[in-house]
């Protein structure tokens, strides 16, 4: 079946240091979206992709989709303590437009002050 | 104001228990999900209404019963509840297959 996959599954770095994760899908997909867990919290959306080779910017954080929409990455420049959650990306899964989403296993990201 | 609320947000209780969790959104959204996280955080779909119907139903065993009695609300009901539902349940909520809202999620301890 469809797959969502992320790396690295957990990321530990010095507060300003980058961090970067990676999400492939097994499938092309129309779109990606990417959440963010903060411990004990729940998954707040970040943003979504759409087009091929779309590069998003929010502040520090850098969003890409790649060229054959398989896979996406989330940039994180000079991390700060706030920055620490899981970050998980997702892409629609199944044929039909159910809004079903297929979610990688999340990157845990911690940062060190 | 609470977009997506879900009660109780902690619920403990025996194997073999009957429980219900519920969920409510205030957003006018027409799609609603029940998750399942396991304690590898990983985010499995369970359940899916667009408009009170039954739209995604995913191998979840038939112990799990959703039920939406109307577009703003997406209940939960677990018969027979067995250690391995230990988990976080959240509710989500969506227009169309645009960006999702959670709730503040349900932690259900089963023991």
């Amino acid at each position: 079946g469809q797959q969502v996959m992320q790396i690295p599954q957990y990321q530990h770095v010095q507060e300003g240091e980058d961090f970067t994760t990676y999400c492939n899908s097994s499938t092309t997909l129309s779109n990606i979206q990417w959440y963010k867990q903060r411990p004990g919290g729940h998954p707040v959306f970040l943003i979504q992709l759409v087009k091929s080779g779309e590069v998003k910017k929010q502040k520090r954080l850098t969003f890409q989709f790649g060229e054959a929409k398989k896979n996406s990455s989330l940039h994180i420049t000079a991390t700060q303590t706030t920055d620490v959650g899981t970050y998980f990306c997702a892409g629609p899964g199944g044929s039909s437009n159910t809004g079903k989403l297929i979610f990688g296993q999340g990157t845990t990201l911690q940062v060190k002050p | 104001d609470t977009a997506v609320s879900q009660t109780p947000k902690y619920l403990v209780t025996q194997m073999g228990n009957d429980k219900s969790i519920k969920c409510e959104q205030n957003l006018g959204h027409d799609t609603m999900y029940w998750y399942k996280q396991d304690s590898k955080k990983f985010l499995k779909i369970m359940f899916s209404y667009n408009n009170k119907e039954l739209i995604i139903n995913e191998t979840v065993p038939n112990r799990f019963s959703p039920k939406s009695p109307d577009k703003a609300h997406l209940n939960l009901h677990i018969n027979s509840l067995e250690l391995g539902d230990s988990a976080v349940y959240f509710c989500a909520s969506s227009r169309a297959t645009y960006e999702q809202y959670f709730g503040p999620g349900t932690r259900l301890t089963v023991t």
